[in-house]
């Protein structure tokens, strides 16, 4: 079974450095998201791919936050110049494209939890 | 804008009892419903959906129904096991928005 994968599950970084995660989404899904998750709440959307194009950001997504799917297929998240409030669990989902009407389900992978020191 | 509401604090309950996980939303247009859970160590997954008023999803013995008239979503199951300990989330969903809006998560512990 080839869900979505996340890489890192844990990264520990210092304040100011530059992080990068990966998702690898399921093969055939042209849509991938990314969520933030934070200790007691529900996951909050930062940004949505359609095969390569960045469609949807989020106003959470600051600048220092940079997010690409350059061929379609994986993804990564940059952030840069990382603070404490940036410590989180990241979240990668994709799904199908469905007939353009909502309620499509997404395949969530297992996240990558950022700690910044 | 659009937004769920989960009642609030972690649930304990003994196997076999009932269990109820109340939802609520706000939203414009027509949205859809869902329930994703979340088991230890994993990823979140769908568990049930509902796509317009007056649909029942249902899974694994959950079952919830979409009632516009009262804007709620409440998750039910007759009787509950120890392996459906986990975190629920409720979320929304809109034509034409591709973002789900999540509720906060309750936290479901059965014990044996």
């Amino acid at each position: 079974d080839t869900g979505v994968s996340q890489d890192p599950r844990h990264k520990i970084t210092k304040r100011g450095q530059n992080v990068t995660f990966r998702c690898d989404p399921i093969s055939e899904h042209n849509r991938l998201y990314w969520y933030r998750q934070t200790l007691g709440q529900g996951p909050e959307f930062l940004t949505y791919f359609q095969n390569e194009a960045q469609l949807e950001k989020s106003r959470l997504l600051s600048d220092r936050f940079s997010a690409e799917r350059p061929k379609g297929s994986f993804s990564t998240l940059e952030i840069q110049r990382t603070e404490q409030g940036d410590s989180a669990m990241y979240l990668c989902a994709s799904s199908l494209l469905g007939g353009g009407r909502s309620g499509e389900k997404l395949f969530f992978g297992s996240g990558t939890q950022l700690s910044v020191l | 804008g659009n937004s769920v509401t989960q009642m609030e604090g972690p649930v304990t309950l003994s196997e076999e009892a009932f269990l109820t996980i109340n939802c609520t939303y706000t939203a414009t247009g027509y949205p859809s419903l869902f329930w994703y859970v979340q088991y230890p160590g994993e990823g979140l997954q769908l568990l049930l959906k509902a796509t317009k008023a007056d649909d029942k999803g249902s899974n694994k013995g959950f079952e919830a129904t979409y009632r516009k008239e009262t804007t709620s979503f409440h998750l039910e199951k007759g009787s509950v096991q120890v392996s459906d300990s986990a975190v629920y989330f409720c979320a929304l969903g809109s034509y034409g928005n591709n973002r789900l809006a999540f509720g906060k998560g309750n936290q479901v512990v059965v014990i044996p």
